[in-house]
């Protein structure tokens, strides 16, 4: 593994199902993230994690949880999907040395579609 | 509220050069970074700002007024390749980063 990788790279869910978006990196980077990207809107933070065992609400947290059991996997489960989640994740990470240089990289993105 | 604004399209040809702007309003401020994103890739990053000025790295530069809470980033000699959208994202007081929506640039032979 190099960088930060993500599974499955996409994904059909029926509306009600239970879906958990893995993400795994290897560059031992403190902080990870969780955004969505829909067309027009940019991206958006659904939830983060500064340190292993703590997380934190972003901007489009309902219908999402995570986890933060160790440093290297940040997953993000949909409990019950819904056809709004339809979009594509990204997850993030970034070493968060305490100076405003650091930089988020991204895993490649899993595409999600709830019907 | 928070906001980061940027044009949603710009068209250039091959070989002119383009300027992207980027408008914020955040709590606090970090730093301002810019990402290339090309269609059905995640980002990678660009270029980040925290003084005031001009930062050139090859054909990409980007400039950057606090005071203005405006940025540019400026893209030379331009290369099909470079058709992709540009992300424009400030770093707030607490850290973390806002996303402007982006700039789709398409590049005309």
């Amino acid at each position: 593994i190099a960088g930060i990788t993500q599974a499955p790279t996409s994904q059909i869910l029926a509306a009600g199902r239970r879906m958990t978006l893995r993400c795994t990196q290897d560059m031992r980077h403190n902080a990870m993230y969780w955004y969505r990207q829909d067309l027009g809107l940019g991206l958006r933070l659904i939830h983060y994690s500064n340190t292993a065992g703590t997380t934190g609400k972003g901007e489009v947290p309902d219908g999402y949880s995570v986890s933060r059991a160790n440093t290297d996997d940040f997953p993000l489960t949909l409990a019950s999907a819904v056809p709004s989640q339809t979009s594509v994740y990204f997850c993030a990470s970034m070493e968060t040395s305490g100076t405003p240089a650091d930089t988020q990289y991204f895993g490649p993105g899993t595409r999600l579609t709830v019907l | 509220g928070q906001n980061i604004d940027q044009p949603t399209e710009m068209t250039a040809t091959e070989g002119a050069i383009v300027q992207i702007n980027c408008t914020y309003q955040t709590s606090g401020f970090n730093g301002l970074f810019w990402y290339q994103q090309h269609a059905g890739e995640a980002p990678t990053f660009l270029s980040y700002n925290v003084l005031d000025g001009l930062e050139e790295k090859g054909r990409f530069s980007s400039f950057l007024s606090r005071s203005k809470g405006y940025s540019y980033l400026l893209l030379k000699e331009l290369q099909m390749k470079d058709s992709a959208s540009y992300l424009c994202a400030v770093i707030d007081s607490n850290y973390q980063l806002i996303w402007g929506a982006g700039t789709k640039l398409i590049i005309k032979p």
